[in-house]
């Protein structure tokens, strides 16, 4: 139950197109969701993040969208450049359920933009 | 732009050895957590730390692990007797105390630890 299932495994998307990944949770107890971004030989950096109390957010290009119902959430990168090729880690976290705020991982998408 | 340093970025060790990987967070930051990446595999919990003592601790987390923050800006993992499976990517992270960011993690660039 405290797991977070994130797919594709990899992505190829063409510069200009739209990357598109995907989790799915079951803790109905999780109620914050980022995704970071990470590039080889750096840590994780968070790049947006949701609370479930509304159903998308949007920064620059990046976008995330949330259905509660089917816990589900999404990455959506518009208009996407080879700058953005990375893995990208979605998560989950229980904030109000104590004081750890561990985050749950996903398994990773390895997002290649093409020139 | 402050940020999560961790030392060394790559540590061999033998089997058996004992390692202490070290992290120094961000300088106002208040909570603490160590995750791993085995190689191609997620990101996994290990502990978190707040106010000087583990607030929460994974099943990897066995005896074999311990944290401290010998002195108030350095934080640190033991890993008392290493084995072959230790070998992964070993990221400390740290969130600041206001309650409207509490919830954002910095992470450092990671240890690569290589158990021979």
């Amino acid at each position: 139950q405290q797991q977070v299932k994130q797919s594709p495994q990899s992505l190829i998307v063409q510069k200009g197109g739209i990357s598109i990944i995907n989790c799915a949770y079951e803790n109905t107890a999780f109620d914050y969701f980022p995704w970071y971004q990470q590039f080889p030989g750096k840590g994780p950096a968070l790049l947006i993040a949701i609370r479930p109390d509304v159903s998308e957010k949007k920064e620059g290009r990046f976008t995330i969208s949330f259905n509660k119902s089917a816990k589900q959430f999404s990455l959506h990168i518009m208009d996407s450049q080879p700058g953005d090729s990375a893995t990208y880690f979605c998560a989950a976290s229980n904030l109000s359920g104590g004081a750890t705020n561990k985050l749950i991982f996903g398994t990773g998408t390895l997002l290649a933009v093409q020139p | 732009e402050p940020e999560v340093t961790q030392t060394p970025s790559h540590q061999v060790t033998q089997m058996g050895q004992e390692v202490i990987l070290r992290c120094v967070p961000i300088s106002n930051h208040l909570y603490f957590y160590w995750y791993r990446q085995i190689l191609g595999q997620k990101v996994e919990f290990l502990v978190s730390f707040y106010n000087n003592e583990i607030s929460e601790k994974s099943e990897i987390f066995d005896d074999q692990f311990s944290v401290e923050r010998p002195d108030g800006s350095n934080f640190t993992l033991k890993i008392r007797s290493t084995k072959l499976e230790d070998s992964a990517m070993y990221f400390c992270a740290s969130t600041p105390p206001m309650s409207g960011t509490k919830n954002i993690q910095y992470f450092g660039a990671g240890t690569r630890l290589s158990v021979l």
